[in-house]
């Protein structure tokens, strides 16, 4: 149980143009994912929170303009990178928040998606 | 100073050895702490889940938390090529608050 698939595993742009990822629970209901980007050798890096049906928090210094967060469905929430330029070439990571016992979660991560901008 | 210090390796050991990756943290209001492994290219998995001080022990792995002194701990015993991979540890305040993670660990077992 608890799995997160995203789409596309893998893609390559070109600068100028926009890309969107989605992140879906497979197996359970997820009323909180999270969006992260993760540069070589480095670790997670929270971009936004988002919760279904309202609209995502961002962290400081993310732009919310740039990359669109839309958490339409208990188990699909895509992130649209807009105006891609070389240095939003990342690997990209989702993960959706699962409810456990005593009023807590789990987060659940997916594969990634490793964005190259040319 | 950032709220969670992991020392990034990378760490080699031979295979069959005990692995320590360790964590400090600085803020006293952090309640939970995880461990999770991340494959090279791969989103991280959950490995470990510990709320408080104390330990938890799963197959191989055992995690430990030493809240008075902001410490986090996992031990592998008996690793095995396959466990090479990169460990984040990851804390979080409430229930319902963010992760915090470690910069991650690269581990390699070597045959």
């Amino acid at each position: 149980g608890a799995v997160v698939s995203q789409h596309p595993s893998r893609v390559i742009c070109k600068s100028g143009t926009s890309v969107k990822i989605e992140c879906r629970s497979l197996d359970f209901q997820a009323t909180t994912m999270f969006w992260y980007r993760q540069f070589p050798k480095q670790s997670l890096m929270l971009m936004a929170t988002s919760n279904e049906g309202s609209k995502a928090t961002y962290e400081q210094g993310v732009e919310k303009d740039k990359f669109l967060i839309n958490h339409a469905s208990l188990t699909l929430s895509t992130l649209t990178v807009t105006s891609a330029h070389p240095e939003d070439s990342s690997f990209y990571i989702c993960s959706a928040a699962q409810a456990v016992s005593g009023g807590s979660y789990e987060q659940y991560f997916g594969p990634g998606t490793r964005l190259t901008v040319t | 100073q950032k709220e969670v210090e992991q020392d990034p390796g990378p760490l080699s050991v031979p295979e069959g050895a005990i692995v320590s990756l360790n964590c400090t943290y600085s803020n006293s209001a952090f309640q939970y702490f995880m461990w999770y492994r991340q494959y090279s290219r791969k989103g991280p998995e959950l490995l470990m889940y510990t709320y408080s001080s104390g330990n938890k022990e799963d197959g191989r792995f055992t995690a430990q938390v030493d809240k008075s002194s902001k410490y986090i701990s996992l031990f592998i015993r008996d690793s095995q090529p396959s466990d090479s991979a990169t460990y984040l540890c990851a804390t979080r305040r409430s229930s319902g608050d963010k992760l915090t993670f470690g910069t991650g660990t690269r581990l390699a077992v070597r045959p």
